[in-house]
């Protein structure tokens, strides 16, 4: 149980296209999800917390216009990044947590998104 | 200073070799310590998790939690290559919704 897909799991685009990923949770519904960054040997960098039916809440130093993020159900969260830059090349990663047998309201990672932007 | 210290490694041993790997923290208000595993190119996965002070065992696996040090360890023994991975620490506060992670230290087991 609690699994997390992403889709796509890998996109090379275009310098100034928009770019859409898909986090989902397959078998619970998830009340919060998170969205990461990860550079190459690097740590997760959270960028948001997203409460299903809740505007996100960014991390200081990540630009809400640029990375939009969306939690319309409780099993679906998108993150858009708009106008991609060769800079915004990287690992996104999406978990997602629900209130129950965990004290801690553990994090269930999905597989992540590699993005390429030329 | 980073709310949370891990040396990145790299660290290379031997196949059946026990592996000790730590991270530092500075804020005292984390009650939760976490252990993850990510393989190359994957999402995290939990492998361990310790609620304040203490030890737990699971498996060839050990966490320990010291938190007048505020420093925590993960023990595995009988290292196998299936255990070439990146391994995280995480922590978080009672009653927050964000983990704070360590860099993640990369080990290699050599058969």
């Amino acid at each position: 149980g609690a699994v997390v897909s992403q889709h796509p799991s890998r996109v090379i685009c275009k310098s100034g296209t928009s770019v859409k990923i898909e986090c989902r949770s397959l078998d619970f519904q998830a009340t919060t999800m998170f969205w990461y960054r990860q550079f190459p040997k690097k740590s997760l960098m959270l960028m948001a917390t997203s409460n299903e039916g809740s505007k996100a809440t960014y991390e200081q130093g990540v630009e809400k216009d640029k990375f939009l993020i969306n939690h319309a159900s409780l099993t679906l969260s998108t993150l858009t990044v708009t106008s991609a830059h060769p800079e915004d090349s990287s690992f996104y990663i999406c978990s997602a947590s629900a209130p129950g047998q965990r004290s801690y309201n553990e994090q269930f990672f999905g597989p992540g998104t590699r993005l390429t932007v030329l | 200073q980073k709310e949370v210290e891990q040396d990145p490694g790299p660290l290379s041993v031997p196949e059946g070799a026990i592996v000790s790997l730590n991270c530092t923290y500075s804020n005292s208000a984390f009650q939760y310590f976490m252990w993850y595993r990510q393989y190359s190119r994957k999402g995290p996965e939990l492998l361990m998790y310790t609620y304040s002070s203490g030890n737990k065992e699971d498996g060839r696996f050990t966490a320990q939690v010291d938190k007048s040090s505020k420093y925590i360890s993960l023990f595995i023994r009988d290292s196998q290559p299936s255990d070439s991975a990146t391994y995280l620490c995480a922590m978080k506060r009672q009653g927050a919704q964000k983990l704070v992670f360590g860099q993640g230290t990369r080990l290699t087991i050599n058969p």
